[in-house]
């Protein structure tokens, strides 16, 4: 079946502009997390969701960064007034249920800011 | 806090040769669980195994084998008669009990180890 598709792949944007990441996770994953993967690291916890709830936000960096699952579905990742300290892949994974499920990961978005 | 290194930062083989990947963890949790995720070229994070903590048995997944050992905090991943298309980034990682008690699976990262095996 599909797996976690994100979307851009890619997006270059100027500092101090605004940017949505899109994450569609497998169909009846209830749990999706976002991460953030910059060059020569690993990826780094951001948040989760367990179904339209963040249940943990703690890795979000500062009150730029902001994600919603209106749906329990998909999810959206959203960046204000980007710095080009947050130029990263940004990586989205879900999993069947949270708790001891394997997590499937997207092949994520590039963001860089110029 | 939670942390896992890498010490290995690239490792170059020759096909058909075996190579241990390295990985050590810091915790202060009595359960946990480790990872390990294999990233190729084309970016995407595939997971490979879980570990909790009180299961310190090796396990074999064809080439793949990997030593738990607590009493060294350390989680190593061996790949056998390796092949080309094992060329990738892999990572270790680490998930205290305490977040997945919370219902989050927060893992945290090794900084990878990049294999290259050659042909």
């Amino acid at each position: 079946g599909a797996g976690v598709s994100q979307t851009p792949s890619n997006k270059v944007t100027e500092k101090g502009k605004y940017v949505e990441l899109r994450c569609d996770p497998i169909s009846g994953h209830t749990a999706l997390y976002w991460y953030r993967q910059s060059l020569g690291q690993g990826p780094e916890f951001l948040i989760y969701f367990q179904g339209t709830g963040a249940a943990d936000d703690s890795g979000l960096p500062n009150d730029r960064f902001f994600a919603v699952r209106p749906e329990g579905s998909v999810s959206t990742l959203k960046i204000q007034r980007t710095e080009r300290g947050d130029s990263a892949v940004y990586l989205c994974a879900s999993s069947l249920s949270g708790y001891l499920s394997p997590l499937h990961f997207g092949n994520g978005t590039r963001l860089t800011v110029t | 806090a939670q942390k896992v290194t890498q010490a290995q930062t690239e490792i170059s083989v020759v096909e058909k040769e075996d190579v241990t990947l390295d990985c050590v963890y810091e915790t202060r949790d009595t359960t946990y669980y480790l990872f390990w995720y294999k990233q190729p070229p084309s970016g995407e994070l595939v997971f490979l195994i879980r570990r909790n903590s009180f299961d310190e048995q090796n396990e074999i997944s064809g080439r793949y084998s990997w030593n738990f050992q607590k009493s060294t905090s350390s989680f190593n991943f061996t790949i056998t008669a390796s092949q080309v298309v094992d060329s990738a980034v892999y990572f270790c990682a680490l998930s205290e009990d305490s977040y997945s008690g919370a219902g989050s699976y927060q893992l945290t990262f090794g900084k990878g180890t990049k294999l290259s095996v050659i042909p």
